[in-house]
């Protein structure tokens, strides 16, 4: 079973924090991503990794950064959080860009 | 025109009936479709994916995909209670970018 783990469930922070969620997979995936699901604006894609240290911006880069440092980790950083970013995050992974993508249990951030 | 745009819902239909979910793409270079399950509080899961025309079967569930229509469909037979969810269809387009419909909410009542 593939497993995708993300560090917090729910998270506050305040404005201005640097804010990082971590994503693990247990898979060996080449391939992880990392989306925001808003109401009515569904899943977007953020940035994804296609090996370690390669990074490719998504649909809605702005205001995050990533880090891949090793296979099975990939950061979402936020620099400087704003109230717009509050959003569910959800990490996703994969063998292939063409393949099935398997989901963590996402996080509930909060920007105050 | 929407990356991919699903019928908006929400959709109701009796136990024991055929769902319906529908799906529309705009990139013709997009080569494989996925629908997931999602429900309320928790992750997308994987219910079925399709990368060639025609029908694909699994159970309850068959997925249809037309190329020449850009138009994919998920039906679920004998649909119970459980199936009750929101259904997202995704399509990875010709920049291997994969891109989500805002989803369908589906209820079965019992």
């Amino acid at each position: 079973d593939v497993k995708v783990t993300q560090s917090s469930r729910y998270l506050v922070k305040r404005t201005g924090e640097k804010v990082f969620l971590e994503c693990v997979q247990d898979m060996d995936h080449e391939n992880m991503f990392w989306y925001r699901q808003d109401p009515g604006l569904g899943l977007r894609l953020i940035y994804f990794s296609y090996d370690v240290k390669m990074k490719e911006k998504g649909d809605i880069p702005e205001g995050y950064s990533v880090s891949r440092e090793k296979k099975e980790r990939f950061s979402l950083i936020l620099e400087s959080a704003s109230t717009n970013q509050t959003s569910m995050y959800l990490c996703a992974s994969s063998t292939g860009l063409q393949e099935t993508q398997y989901f963590g249990p996402g996080t509930r951030l909060l920007v105050l | 025109q929407k990356e991919v745009e699903q019928n908006s819902g929400p959709l109701s239909v009796p136990e024991g009936a055929i769902a319906s979910l529908n799906c529309t793409y705009s990139d013709r270079g997009s080569q494989s479709f996925f629908w997931y399950r999602q429900y309320s509080g928790k992750s997308p899961e994987l219910i079925m994916f399709i990368y060639s025309n025609g029908d694909k079967e699994d159970g309850r569930f068959t997925a249809q995909l037309n190329k020449a229509s850009q138009y994919v469909s998920l039906l679920i037979r004998d649909s119970q209670p459980s199936d009750s969810a929101t259904y997202l269809c995704a399509g990875v387009r010709s920049n291997y970018k994969l891109t989500f419909g805002k989803g369908t909410l589906l209820t079965v009542n019992p």
